[in-house]
């Protein structure tokens, strides 16, 4: 299985919004609404944002909104904070009952 | 609160076998499912292993060989153990939990990691 398409890196001001695309297949993000997003920190442990395309677990700044077109899902952030620069990594079921990951978007707060 | 704790060897040599030990505290390891995820430096997440809450689990097409999951519930561990170790298996290592219902993917927690390094 091959790891999801994530832009290597996105930046913006803060105050702006910025989109993170992953982009799959019909077999994994396409195929199903299991597709959560986790931001990471540097030397943190992830930590998950959305799940489910478009669920904010509680506590998540309401910010971060999470969409799917066709076999690619988007994460974006609102209103951009300096505290909103880490990596971003998405996730995603797969037809083969597997869980494939994001090759990782580093999140720049100019 | 569920919080997660790996402990491991932390550098081990080439073509032997690695052993983790992740201890839940806050909940009991038989009623959620459970994954062990690593990143390589500077790389993005992978994902190696999944239990069920039933024992049942999954791997890692490309680590199937190699890898076995594991937990003892008398002791609220989970386990990982991966044979013929390379340097390309060197990475931190997480445990994770999936709040979801099985499927869903919702790994909403996650231990601090350990990291591993193989070399000789």
């Amino acid at each position: 299985q091959s790891a999801l398409t994530q832009p290597a890196s996105v930046s913006g001001s803060p105050g702006q919004s910025i989109t993170i695309s992953c982009t799959g297949t019909s077999s994994d993000v396409g195929g199903y609404n299991y597709v959560s997003w986790y931001q990471q920190h540097p030397g943190k442990a992830p930590k998950l944002m959305i799940y489910d395309v478009s669920n904010r677990p509680s506590g998540v700044s309401d910010r971060f909104s999470g969409s799917k077109s066709g076999n690619t899902a988007s994460l974006t952030i609102s209103g951009l904070q300096a505290e909103d620069e880490a990596d971003y990594h998405c996730c995603s079921y797969t037809s083969s009952s597997m869980i494939v990951f994001g090759s990782g978007t580093k999140v720049t707060v100019l | 609160q569920v919080q997660l704790q790996e402990s491991g060897p932390g550098l081990v040599k080439p073509s032997e076998t690695l052993s983790l030990t992740c201890t839940v505290s806050g909940g009991s390891i038989s009623s959620s499912f459970w994954s062990w995820i690593r990143q390589s430096p500077g790389k993005g997440l992978d994902w190696i292993a999944y239990m069920y809450n039933s024992g049942s689990t999954k791997y890692n097409p490309s680590l199937k060989s190699r890898v076995t999951i594991s937990a003892d519930t008398s002791k609220n561990q989970l386990s990982l153990k991966l044979t013929s170790l390379t340097v390309a298996d060197t990475a931190v290592y997480y445990c994770v939990r999936d709040g979801g219902l099985g499927g869903e993917i919702v790994f909403d927690y996650w231990g601090q990691g350990t990291q591993v390094t193989v070399s000789s």
